[in-house]
């Protein structure tokens, strides 16, 4: 079955902290993942796709095969990144994406 | 990127009516999904809007209830037919970029609210 999951419900950390938003996968083919990010009140933003391999906003994630991981990282926590977390799993380039249920990151000064 | 344009962001809607939705994106894509977001819940997919024919519902979504037309590749509208409050959601407009559409952005959504 193709299921993304998100074990965590709510993070809390404080500023300065390191975060680590965790994400698996469920899908038998080569996964296309992705990071998505709503701030409060606003549209859902893409925040990493694991094929370009970029630091957004100090964020990072890593596909790890083996254990079927895609966990979102920045060392060193913000205020500002206090929003929802949404990994989302694009099974066979189709668009039809499947996402997991979301963490709330909380930020505390 | 893509601008993808949703309307109404918002609206209160009465028991039994329907909502049109629209999604207006300023350039031409192939790829256009409409999801929902359920109260404090993630995104489930509703349907793929194909341009030309009818739209591809995924399981648990029907074209009675959510019907769904693209007349071109830059416009689609989500009709919410006959509401109950149970379709209270945030409905999101979402399009594929790229190469083989694989990077998927989305509209910033409309409320509904059905009393």
């Amino acid at each position: 079955a193709q299921r993304v999951t998100q074990p965590e419900k709510l993070l809390s950390v404080f500023k300065g902290a390191p975060v680590e938003l965790k994400c698996n996968y469920s899908y038998s083919g080569s996964p296309e993942l992705f990071w998505y990010v709503q701030y409060s009140r606003q549209r859902l933003q893409l925040l990493l796709r694991h094929i370009s391999r970029e630091s957004i906003k100090g964020f990072t994630a890593d596909l790890n095969k083996g254990e079927t991981s895609f966990h979102l990282k920045k060392p060193f926590a913000q205020e500002e990144d206090s929003a929802m977390y949404y990994c989302a799993l694009n099974p066979g380039n189709t668009g039809k994406l499947i996402f997991g249920q979301g963490t709330t990151l909380q930020v505390k000064p | 990127s893509a601008v993808i344009s949703q309307k109404p962001s918002r609206d209160i809607c009465q028991r039994g009516t329907s909502l049109t939705i629209q999604c207006q994106v300023d350039s031409q894509v192939t790829m256009m999904f409409w999801y929902r977001q359920q109260p404090g819940q993630s995104l489930t997919l509703i349907a793929t809007a194909n341009q030309g024919s009818e739209a591809t519902y995924e399981s648990g979504f029907v074209i009675d209830k959510f019907p769904i037309s693209r007349p071109n590749l830059t416009f689609s509208t989500l009709t919410v037919s006959n509401m109950s409050p149970e379709d209270s959601s945030i409905y999101l407009c979402s399009v594929g970029l790229g190469q083989a559409g694989n990077t998927i952005y989305f509209g910033e959504g409309s409320w509904l609210t059905v009393v």
